[in-house]
């Protein structure tokens, strides 16, 4: 089945420490790629996205993702974590063009350790 | 009020109630979205409504009945529902439904709702 993965349920970092999360999809041709997060309490804000064009895009609060064609992953990283960055992380595509219909990965929920 | 907001954010009902979620978007939008959260599921997609009207129906049992009197507003109603279906309900507007390309979606902060 099409879908989108997140491997990894709950990854705890140390503060400081480097941050890789990890997404695959299984379509056959290159979706629109997201990265979502969603702190307590809080909706989903989105952190960054990429449509096409150069494949590492940069996003808010220090986050950069990389698209791998390859791979068909689209890596979540942060060269160093702070503690207001615990909180559940989703990736998500949007299948083709026009679309509207966002597709989740079951959630990655990032522990920061002091 | 800014963004997209939710009400109420916590809902406690029984499987014979009948109750309501309200969704409002302050960002000039005319595309808006229910969507479910179920823990150790990934996020759903419920209902898309574009300029007041439904396109999209995701296979949603009919104990959930979405409304949408203008395009700031949603609703989703609720009646004779299952301890299954409680959850996080989330909102989201967009400024239309993409076209040649992809309008972001905003999100409200949800309701979590508890059917005992």
């Amino acid at each position: 089945a099409q879908s989108v993965t997140q491997p990894d349920i709950h990854i705890t970092v140390s503060e400081g420490a480097s941050l890789e999360l990890r997404c695959n999809y299984s379509y056959g041709a290159t979706p629109y790629l997201f990265w979502y997060v969603q702190s307590p309490g809080q909706g989903l804000q989105l952190l960054l996205k990429y449509f096409s064009g150069d494949t590492l895009v940069q996003g808010i609060k220090g986050f950069e993702a990389e698209f791998k064609r390859s791979q068909s992953s689209f890596n979540l990283r942060k060269p160093s974590v702070h503690w207001s960055d615990a909180a559940e992380y989703f990736c998500a595509v949007v299948r083709q063009k026009g679309a509207q219909k966002l597709v989740f990965g079951q959630g990655t929920r990032l522990t920061i350790n002091p | 009020e800014t963004g997209v907001t939710q009400t109420p954010r916590h809902l406690v009902m029984g499987m014979t109630n009948k109750k309501s979620l309200k969704c409002e978007q302050h960002l000039g939008h005319n595309a808006m979205y229910w969507y479910k959260q179920s823990a150790k599921k990934p996020l759903e997609l419920m209902f898309v409504y574009s300029l007041e009207e439904r396109v999209e129906n995701n296979s949603v049992p009919s104990r959930f009945s979405p409304e949408c009197p203008n395009s700031s507003h949603l609703f989703l109603h609720l009646h004779t529902l299952q301890p299954e279906d409680s959850a996080l309900y989330l909102c989201a507007s967009s400024q239309g439904l993409g076209g040649l390309s992809y309008n972001e979606q905003f999100f409200g902060p949800g309701t979590r709702l508890t059917v005992l």
